[in-house]
């Protein structure tokens, strides 16, 4: 199947400073990105949907000033978690969906653990 | 609004046989998916499912319903390494995921 690479696996960063996260489709165009967030024992909630060449969307309660999302090219979606806090803590994951179908199964990067000290 | 129920756990033995449900009532369907996640991983992918009937691939098989806005996860001769979180996520008119929260499954020896 296609794979999705996300970058860096694991992070801890102290509070104030800023992360990026990088997720890569690595054999397929992905116009459409989406960055996950999961709380232990919690399920998948949609932070934004990257669209390349575009602004991203955010769902609704999602700091957009605070989650920079930038989708410069069809294989490259950054989310970058500015002025992190230790409640910014938790996995982020992003997926991507091949462009060529609308109902093709969404790939996922493999994650990442994000700690704010 | 759109909702997607599935148990939050079910504990199973190995070698036995379990099923994972999930109902939903969503704006449109166009698919659904079930995914596997390990703890601390990315969830992948197991099967997908468009028509109603049973999707088999090898011992993991996927049942939908789409009058019954229903679906299953059967699991056969179940390892160890089944213990995982399975997610239920369909695919809305829009073509945007909705998630089930998951259901963690315990395999017992």
């Amino acid at each position: 199947g296609a794979v999705v690479s996300q970058h860096p696996s694991r992070v801890i960063c102290k509070s104030g400073t800023s992360v990026k996260i990088e997720c890569r489709s690595l054999d397929f165009q992905a116009t459409t990105m989406f960055w996950y967030r999961q709380f232990p024992k919690q399920s998948l909630m949609l932070m934004a949907t990257s669209n390349e060449g575009s602004k991203a969307t955010y769902e609704q309660g999602v700091e957009k000033d605070k989650f920079l999302i930038n989708h410069a090219s069809l294989t490259l979606s950054t989310l970058t978690v500015t002025s992190a806090h230790p409640e910014d803590s938790s996995f982020y994951i992003c997926s991507a969906r091949d462009v060529g179908g609308l109902d093709t199964e969404a790939f996922f990067g493999q994650g990442t653990r994000l700690t704010v000290v | 609004g759109q909702n997607i129920d599935q148990p939050t756990e079910m504990t199973a033995t190995e070698g036995a046989i379990v099923q994972i449900n999930c109902t939903y009532q969503t704006s449109g369907f166009n698919g659904l998916f079930w995914y596997q996640q390990h703890a601390g991983e990315a969830p992948t992918f197991l099967s997908y499912n468009v028509l109603d009937g049973l999707e088999e691939k090898g011992r993991f098989s996927s049942f939908l319903s789409r009058s019954k806005g229903y679906s299953y996860l059967l699991l056969k001769e179940l390892q160890m390494k089944d213990s995982a979180s399975y997610l239920c996520a369909v695919l809305d008119s829009n073509y945007q995921l909705i998630w089930g929260a998951g259901t963690k499954l315990i395999i017992k020896p």
